[in-house]
């Protein structure tokens, strides 16, 4: 599985975007990118993966460049309530499941 | 929706007990994953099961650390006998595996403390 590598922490103002980066150039063809963060004391919880293509959703967006070797999970408006460990996670979706592999993350802190 | 349930969600208990850990996933998930965290190790994975078959069990740590899955609704994890260093927080997670569904649901972990 490809090793990934984030920033240990970034601070973001509330109201603004928060851009968190990952690199994952040993990547494959057939490995997809997830991100998970995790508040203090709670599991883990999903927020996007993408394979080749840019996504969004309610909670995100994941950029992922076109030679697939880094990605950037955008939250648009951070709030108070995204602070948190945010981890990047390249893994291949298998059909007996996928176990995720956790780094350290990068913990972001969002202030007033 | 419940989402995962885990039991207990506190537990301190003396070195050289037994330590059962609960899990019920989602209904419906059909994988559940074991995980551990500590401050030292991070978020590590202990073991998975698909269909309640054990796939992938290399991240138990030692012949101490038992995992089961009898039903698609409940799992254990169990610590026999249990040492100080095996203190951490283990979080049980499921999810429907196959397919594009890729999103694992986490249960609120259990705290484990062993004197």
């Amino acid at each position: 599985d490809a090793k990934t590598t984030q920033p240990p922490s970034m601070d973001c103002a509330e109201g603004r975007a928060a851009n968190l980066p990952c690199n994952h150039s040993t990547i494959s063809g057939n490995e997809y990118v997830y991100w998970y963060r995790q508040i203090h004391s709670q599991g883990p919880q999903y927020i996007i993966h993408g394979l080749k293509n840019n996504e969004t959703n309610e909670m995100a967006s994941l950029i992922i460049t076109e030679d697939r070797k880094s990605s950037t999970l955008i939250l648009p408006h951070a709030t108070l309530r995204d602070t948190a460990v945010y981890y990047c996670i390249v893994r291949v979706a298998r059909q007996a499941g996928t176990a995720l592999i956790f780094g350290k993350g990068t913990t972001l802190s969002v202030s007033s | 929706d419940a989402g995962v349930i885990q039991s207990p969600r506190h537990e301190v208990t003396e070195m050289g007990q037994e330590v059962t850990l609960r899990c019920k996933p989602i209904s419906g998930h059909n994988s559940l994953f074991w995980y551990r965290q500590t401050m030292m190790r991070g978020l590590e994975l202990l073991i998975y099961f698909n269909n309640n078959v054990p796939i992938d069990d290399s991240g138990m740590p030692e012949d101490r650390f038992s995992a089961k899955m009898p039903n698609a609704s409940f799992s254990t994890l169990k610590i026999q006998p249990s040492e100080p260093r095996d203190s951490a927080v283990y979080f049980c997670a499921s999810s429907i595996s196959g397919g594009t569904f890729h999103e694992q649901f986490f249960g609120p972990g259990t705290r484990l403390t062993v004197l």
